[in-house]
C-alpha cells in the first residue's frame, strides 16, 4: 500500500496559535518524509524533512514529529502567522533500484487569522 | 537558486488537440518529473526521467507521453487532449546523490481543455 493519508483537509488557526497537520502511511519501505509548502500561484517548495531514524526535527517554528511504530508523522507550526497561510503537503519517499519514488498526501489548506 | 521554468502559466485547448507542456531546469539536475495537481487528490506522478532519453511511467501515465532529449528539458505531451485532463500540471527536478529526494518545482501550468 503506497498511500499517504493527510488530515485535515483545511485548517483555520488564530495568529499565535499552533497548527497541526497529520499524515499516515502504510509501506515501511518509505525512508524519507518531507513536507512541502505551496503559496497560491507558486509551485510547492520543500519546508522541512525527516528520516525515520529520528523522532523529531525542528527548524525555527516548524517541527516534524515522527512515530515509526504507528507509521504516522505530523507537522507542527508554532506561533502561526498570517504569512504561513498556504497549502501544505506531506510526502513519503522510498529508494528504488536506480532511483526513488515519492507519494504525496492530498494537502491541507491552512488559513491563519490575524 | 534552482530555477524550474514552465513555459506557460495558463493554456486553453480544445478536445482532441495535441498539447505540449515544456519544462526547463537550470541546475544540471539528473531527475525530472511531471505531476498533476487536483483538489483533494494532492500531487500525482505522471512520468519521470532519471537521465537523458530515459523515461519511466508514474502512477497515472494514460493519455500522456514525455520527451527528454536534453538534460535540462522535459516535455509532457497530451496526444489527444480530453476534458478530464483539465488540471494544474507541475514540473519538478531533483539532483542525484544524497539530495535526490529534494524536489524543486516550477510554478505550474493550468490547463483547461474545452
Amino acid at each position: 500500500q503506497q498511500q499517504v493519508k493527510q488530515s485535515p483537509q483545511s485548517l483555520i488557526v488564530q495568529k499565535g496559535g499552533i497548527s497541526i497537520i497529520n499524515c499516515a502511511y502504510e509501506n515501511t519501505a518509505f525512508d524519507y518524509f518531507p513536507w512541502y509548502q505551496q503559496f497560491p500561484g507558486k509551485g510547492p517548495a520543500l519546508l522541512i524533512a525527516i528520516r525515520p531514524d529520528v523522532s523529531e526535527k525542528k527548524e525555527g517554528r516548524f517541527t516534524i514529529s515522527f512515530n515509526k511504530s504507528a507509521k504516522q508523522f505530523s507537522l507542527h507550526i508554532m506561533d502561526s502567522q498570517p504569512g504561513d497561510s498556504a497549502t501544505y503537503f506531506c510526502a513519503a519517499s522510498m529508494t528504488l533500484t536506480g532511483g526513488f519514488k515519492t507519494i504525496f498526501g492530498a494537502g491541507t489548506r491552512l488559513f491563519v487569522k490575524a | 537558486d534552482v530555477k524550474v521554468t514552465q513555459s506557460s502559466r495558463y493554456l486553453v485547448k480544445r478536445t482532441g488537440e495535441k498539447v505540449f507542456l515544456e519544462c526547463v531546469q537550470d541546475m544540471d539536475h539528473e531527475n525530472m518529473f511531471w505531476y498533476r495537481q487536483d483538489p483533494g487528490l494532492g500531487l500525482r506522478l505522471i512520468y519521470f526521467s532519471y537521465d537523458v532519453k530515459m523515461k519511466e511511467k508514474g502512477d497515472i501515465p494514460e493519455g500522456y507521453s514525455v520527451s527528454r532529449e536534453k538534460k535540462e528539458r522535459f516535455s509532457l505531451i497530451l496526444e489527444s487532449a480530453s476534458t478530464n485532463q483539465t488540471s494544474m500540471y507541475l514540473c519538478a527536478s531533483s539532483p542525484g546523490g544524497l539530495s535526490k529526494n529534494i524536489q524543486y518545482f516550477g510554478a505550474g501550468t493550468r490547463l483547461s481543455v474545452l
